[in-house]
């Protein structure tokens, strides 16, 4: 198994430029979610799904929209993307969802808005 | 809303026993978790205390008191690899809410 993957590892993007960050897992894991973290702040949620078809919002989920149309792929979109954008994003997949703890975690994307 | 706290960094020598404490304040609370991550790397699951009291794994062991609000990461012979970043993530329904993290420095 592949685990948790997200691509790309790396990004830089110009202010107002979209992009789209991919996350996919082998597991059959149900719920996944998007983090992002940045210096000193530790790992804010923006955006989960407990299943394919259904999302949610998370603590910072302004500036991203994501879907889940396969259990596997779980694609985190920035529409007009800013310089506060500019963080580490973590993918990250469970067997459901939680109080489950155990979160397996991609290995980041770090994404520089310029 | 939610909100924990721990110390942003620890520093201990190599054999030494470290405890790294963790309070939080939440609105629905399922269990108290802990992830290591080192430099560059992505967070991985240590371990998981839903119920009061002392869950061991090898030279890793957490608490909870609920209580108290309070929970703590106890590490034992300390190695240098030991050397990371360590989050308390809170567990609610359908989330999971992170510390900031404590960066443990472990020299020789």
């Amino acid at each position: 198994n592949a685990g948790v993957t997200q691509t790309p590892k790396f990004q830089v993007l110009k202010t107002g430029q979209s992009m789209t960050l991919q996350c996919a897992q082998d597991m059959n894991h149900e719920y996944m979610s998007w983090y992002r973290q940045d210096p000193g702040m530790g790992l804010r949620l923006i955006h989960y799904s407990v299943g394919a078809g259904i999302t949610d919002q998370g603590e910072v989920p302004n500036g991203y929209n994501v879907s889940r149309s396969t259990t596997e792929d779980f694609p985190l979109r920035l529409l007009s993307a800013a310089p506060s954008q500019t963080s580490v994003y973590f993918c990250a997949s469970s067997y459901s969802k939680p109080p489950r703890p155990e979160q397996f975690f991609g290995p980041g994307t770090r994404l520089t808005v310029l | 809303g939610q909100s924990l706290e721990q110390p942003s960094e620890v520093t201990a020598v190599e054999g030494a026993i470290v405890q790294i404490n963790c309070t939080y304040q939440t609105s629905g609370f399922y269990g108290l978790s802990w992830y290591q991550q080192h430099d560059g790397g992505a967070p991985t699951f240590l371990s998981y205390n839903a119920l009061d009291g002392l869950e061991e794994t090898g030279r890793f062991s957490s608490f909870l008191s609920r209580s108290d609000s309070y929970g703590y990461l106890l590490l034992q012979e300390l190695q240098m690899k030991d050397s990371a970043s360590y989050f308390c993530a809170v567990s609610g329904y359908s989330t999971l809410t992170f510390g900031k993290g404590t960066m443990l420095l472990v020299s020789p």
